[in-house]
């Protein structure tokens, strides 16, 4: 398996502008999760699915955030309309159960200006 | 919100040494993990310790947890330049709500 496939690697776009980040999680797991990652705040939880579904969206910092899971092999974190705030390194990770290790990507640079 | 504090925020030591990491947290837990990120990549997951075990042994990682003071440590022995990297430790509550993460100690293994 190629791991947990993110993209794009780094994404520049201009306050306002939609951000569509992408990622193809581990074949056979069955959670996925979003984390952001700042320098500020570390490591933080955005959202997690449990077999497609969104299961705790808490951490989603505003209605600007929004989480996808069409299906098993694909998920989608949109930021409509983008802010400088939102630059960071966003991860998406998966796991077979909940209570194991997770598998990251390697995680998408935004960078808002 | 942060639930694991990690101590130290940075550890320099020469090669050939043993480096320690220390992570304290606030709730309890079903079970601890320790992860490592080397610059610009994601995180890895090196070990597992649930909440009934007291301690784990992985290669050359040694990893403790002590429950009633809410706290683990993270040991590497026979440091090597290639450990140099960012160390997190992450905490599963019992409610299994995902993973939540330190800010991490910043390892440096000078050659």
């Amino acid at each position: 398996d190629a791991g947990v496939i993110q993209s794009p690697r780094h994404e520049v776009t201009e306050m306002g502008q939609e951000v569509t980040l992408r990622c193809k999680p581990i074949s056979g797991h069955d959670y996925l999760f979003w984390y952001r990652q700042t320098m500020m705040r570390g490591l933080e939880l955005l959202i997690y699915f449990n077999n497609n579904v969104p299961i705790d969206d808490s951490g989603m910092p505003e209605d600007r955030f929004s989480a996808k899971m069409p299906n098993a092999s694909f998920s989608t974190l949109k930021i409509q309309p983008s802010e400088p705030r939102d630059s960071a390194v966003y991860f998406c990770a998966s796991s077979f159960g909940q209570v194991g290790g997770y598998t990251f990507g390697s995680g998408t640079r935004l960078t808002v200006v | 919100s942060q639930q694991g504090e990690e101590d130290p925020q940075a550890l320099s030591i020469q090669e050939g040494e043993n480096a320690t990491m220390n992570c304290s947290y606030k709730t309890s837990i079903n079970n601890l993990q320790w992860y490592r990120q080397n610059s610009g990549r994601g995180l890895v997951h090196l070990i597992l310790i649930r909440s009934n075990e007291r301690e784990k042994h992985s290669g050359r990682l040694r990893v403790t947890l002590d429950t009633s003071k809410k706290s683990s440590s993270l040991l590497i022995t026979a440091s090597r330049a290639a450990d140099t990297a960012s160390y997190f430790c992450a905490t599963l509550g019992g409610g299994a709500d995902g993973l939540t993460f330190g800010k991490g100690t910043h390892l440096i293994i000078q050659p």
